[in-house]
This record gives C-alpha cells, sequence and structure tokens, in this order.
C-alpha cells in the first residue's frame, strides 16, 4: 500500500505565527497533491492542493509547497488564527490514502 | 445540492449484531470509499469503489462487507460487530484519482 508519512502529530502556535505541516509520499506516479482540514464533528474538506507542474501554490494564508526531488509537499499556514485550529491531513497522491493527522492549535 | 449523506449520525450495537451504514451521492462520482477514524490513527481506508459493480479492500477491511449496484450508493455491512469497531466512519465520493474527495459528515458508532 502507499505510504504517506505526515509531520508533526500535533502542533501549538500563537495567533499571528506560521504552522508548517510536512508530508512525505513514496508514489511519483501521480499528478494530485491535496490537504484537508477537519473541524470536530466534521467531515475532512479539500484545504488546497497542488500539481506537481508548480512548486508552490498561494490561497489566502494557506501555501502549499512541492518538492518533487524529496518526494515532499508542505503546508504553510501564515498569520494563524484561532479560527484554523483543526487536523489537517495530506492524501497520498492518486490513492485513497492519508496521513495519520495534524492536530493544530492555535491560541491567542 | 446535497453532496455526501451518510446515516445514521450515531448508532449503537450490541457485540454480535449486524448493521449497514449507508452512504449516497448525488454528484454522479464514480469513486466512493469509506473510511474510519480513531483517535491518532489518522483516517484509515476500509473498501473503496471506482465504479458500479466494481469494490475493493482497502487497509482494514476485515469485518467489512460492501457492495456497489448503483452509482449513487455504497453502504456499508458489519456482519457481526465487535467492540474493535468503535469508531467513526466517513464516506467519500470523487471524479477520479486527480480530484478531490467530498466527505460525508460521519457515523458515530459504538459497539458494547
Amino acid at each position: 500500500q502507499q505510504q504517506v508519512k505526515q509531520s508533526p502529530q500535533s502542533l501549538i502556535v500563537q495567533k499571528g505565527g506560521i504552522s508548517i505541516i510536512n508530508c512525505a509520499y513514496e508514489n511519483t506516479a501521480f499528478d494530485y497533491f491535496p490537504w484537508y482540514q477537519q473541524f470536530p464533528g466534521k467531515g475532512p474538506a479539500l484545504l488546497i492542493a497542488i500539481r506537481p507542474d508548480v512548486s508552490e501554490k498561494k490561497e489566502g494564508r494557506f501555501t502549499i509547497s512541492f518538492n518533487k526531488s524529496a518526494k515532499q509537499f508542505s503546508l504553510h499556514i501564515m498569520d494563524s488564527q484561532p479560527g484554523d485550529s483543526a487536523t489537517y491531513f495530506c492524501a497520498a497522491p492518486g490513492k485513497l490514502i492519508f496521513g495519520t493527522g495534524t492536530r493544530l492549535q492555535v491560541f491567542p | 445540492n446535497a453532496g455526501v449523506t451518510q446515516t445514521p449520525k450515531f448508532q449503537v450495537l450490541k457485540t454480535g449484531q449486524s448493521m449497514t451504514l449507508q452512504c449516497a451521492q448525488d454528484m454522479n462520482h464514480e469513486y466512493m470509499s469509506w473510511y474510519r477514524q480513531d483517535p491518532g490513527m489518522g483516517l484509515r481506508l476500509i473498501h473503496y469503489s471506482v465504479g458500479a459493480g466494481i469494490t475493493d479492500q482497502g487497509e482494514v477491511p476485515n469485518g467489512y462487507n460492501v457492495s456497489r449496484s448503483t452509482t449513487e450508493d455504497f453502504p456499508l455491512r458489519l456482519l457481526s460487530a465487535a467492540p474493535s469497531q468503535t469508531s467513526v466512519y466517513f464516506c467519500a465520493s470523487t471524479r477520479g484519482e486527480s480530484s478531490p474527495l467530498h466527505f460525508g459528515n460521519g457515523t458515530r458508532l459504538t459497539v458494547t
């Protein structure tokens, strides 16, 4: 089975700080690298995704960066807010396998 | 547009009982999948389907059965519930491998 390794498992950030979550994957044969956000009591929802023809994609305070040679992609949350407190998952490109999740807590 | 609908939202079973978790999507997605979510374990794939009549096993298929007779529906069956199956179950659908997954809001199952 395709594996993804996500780190860190948990993250505590002060309001206004930068949150960084990393995902390492094995298979390079696919073209879609997503991050999902999950709030308590809800199902995960797509936050941002990137295709490997670009190395970075920014949507508001959220940036996804892709390093093909290192087989890694990362999520950066700039100016982190308490409302960003959630669990974040990366998914194996082209597969239905998820990382183990990162619980982000942003304190005022 | 309802998206992915899961029923029931909550369920309590006794060990050995059977039940079916329902999942329906109205987006005409070919791919559907079931996950269980346990603390510290993330989302683990149970079974998935790439189209009507086609199903396959995921990471943790034991104790669960699925079928896909229509594009819209993908029920998950527990034939003989065990306490180890206490979890939150999510159903998801997508157009394909390079498209986002759409999740339901989950079913919280407790087996006593």
